[in-house]
């Protein structure tokens, strides 16, 4: 069946610097890329929207300039924190629909990727 | 690696009809969460169970915490249209553990 594939799964960082995280569907084509955040025991919240060829539609009160995303390509996006602080630490994962025959989706989760910034 | 196992993958239900999603895991939960992703949509967090045994209901929405807290359900009664979508639940493993979804049930309501 459908994947997506997060990477790096976890990544440790200092304050200041930026990380990168991929989101790849592995055997479809997504236009639509779902970000997202969960803190400790919370529930996940979505960031933004990645739409391939266009700009991402980002949520209210989640930063833009912090956290880039870019959609490369119908399989690929990335989710770039700059300037990473300790509250950016975090677990972050996308999801991507894909899209079937009658208008219909199905919604596949990445891994997940942990964030700890020290 | 740990899973969290959904199913049915798919119900097609006749409108006032039951519907029940099923989940299980082989490793005990610190919580699950359960989503509804309406078609076209992202998912959409409903709520999230901690205790063993905990039961929770949202108007025609049931959910339960297994007592060895390794599986959940989520029941719906006399279903609507408006209840059509993906239904997701997500695992936690332990307190600051990644949440691990499974594959979610689609539910289909004919009127």
């Amino acid at each position: 069946g459908a994947v997506v594939s997060q990477h790096p799964s976890w990544v440790i960082c200092k304050s200041g610097t930026s990380v990168k995280i991929e989101c790849r569907s592995l055997d479809f084509q997504a236009t639509t890329m779902f970000w997202y955040r969960q803190f400790p025991k919370q529930s996940l919240m979505l960031m933004a929207t990645s739409n391939e060829g266009s700009k991402a539609t980002y949520e209210q009160g989640v930063e833009k300039d912090k956290f880039l995303i870019n959609h490369a390509s119908l399989t690929l996006s990335t989710l770039t924190v700059t300037s990473a602080h300790p509250e950016d630490s975090s677990f972050y994962i996308c999801s991507a629909p894909r899209w079937l025959a009658g208008g219909s989706d199905e919604q596949f989760f990445g891994p997940g990727t942990r964030l700890t910034v020290l | 690696g740990q899973q969290v196992m959904q199913i049915p993958q798919y119900q097609h239900v006749q409108e006032g009809e039951d519907f029940t999603t099923y989940c299980n895991s082989s490793t005990t939960l610190s919580n699950i969460q359960w989503y509804k992703q309406r078609p076209g949509g992202h998912p959409v967090f409903l709520i999230q169970l901690v205790k063993s045994g905990e039961v929770k209901k949202q108007k025609r929405l049931t959910f339960q915490f297994g007592e060895a807290k390794k599986n959940s359900s989520l029941h719906i009664t006399a279903t609507q249209t408006t209840d059509v979508g993906t239904y997701f639940c997500a695992g936690l493993l332990r307190s600051q553990g990644n949440l691990i979804f499974g594959k979610g049930t689609k539910l289909s309501v004919k009127p």
